[in-house]
């Protein structure tokens, strides 16, 4: 069966270094998103991407973030210098069209120290 | 903005027994979806079940149903049979149908251990 993948599946960085995380969803799918979840907390939506370009995006998401999909297959995260409070559980997800079901990654764990 | 509201931070059910784990949310809108994805502790997020708001009729995934009470903006997840490999996070998500916004909206999370 057809997944999500993504990689590192954990990162360590330094505080004010650029991260990059690495997606490949699932093949026929067209709607990508990322979401975060910090330790202990609910999972929080990031952005969605259609079409190369961003559909939507929340708050979280400022100036620090980007996300490009380079090829036919990746899709990355971007932080461009990253803060303590970045520490989180990034999920990748994607889904066939937009009123399908969201398949998640199994995630990528950044600590910033 | 939509809300959803998990009420039970944590639940405890004896292997081969039955538990709900409850989920209301708050939304204006008449079209919507609503999701219970499982989160063990590898922490990839799964899919458990689908419910289509404008179906009245509860979805069934083999031993995971759901009791989807749209007055009441109530959406429970029955687990029956209860193995050990339940035990988990999970979470209840809401989506809107069509507009902009196509992401999912989570609640806390209810952790459910299975007792042997």
């Amino acid at each position: 069966e057809p997944e999500v993948t993504q990689t590192p599946s954990h990162q360590v960085t330094q505080m004010g270094q650029e991260v990059i995380l690495r997606c490949v969803p699932i093949s026929n799918h067209l709607y990508f998103y990322w979401y975060r979840q910090i330790l202990g907390q609910k999972v929080e939506f990031l952005v969605s991407f259609y079409n190369n370009e961003i559909s939507e995006k929340s708050e979280i998401f400022d100036d620090q973030f980007s996300v490009e999909r380079p090829d036919g297959s990746n899709f990355t995260l971007k932080i461009r210098s990253t803060k303590l409070e970045d520490s989180a559980m990034y999920f990748c997800a994607s889904s066939r069209a937009r009123e399908e079901t969201q398949y998640f990654g199994p995630g990528t764990r950044l600590l910033v120290l | 903005a939509q809300t959803v509201t998990q009420s039970q931070p944590e639940m405890s059910v004896q292997e081969a027994e039955t538990v709900t784990l409850s989920c209301t949310y708050d939304t204006s809108e008449s079209d919507y979806y609503l999701f219970w994805y499982k989160q063990p502790p590898s922490r990839q997020m799964i899919l458990v079940i689908r419910q289509e708001a404008y179906k009245q009729q509860n979805a069934t995934e083999n031993r995971f149903s759901v009791n989807f009470q749209k007055a009441a903006k109530s959406f429970s997840l029955k687990i029956s049979d209860s193995q050990l490999g339940d035990a988990a996070m999970y979470f209840c998500a809401y989506r809107n149908y069509g507009g902009s916004q196509g992401n999912l909206i989570f609640g806390k999370g209810t952790k459910l251990s299975v007792k042997p």
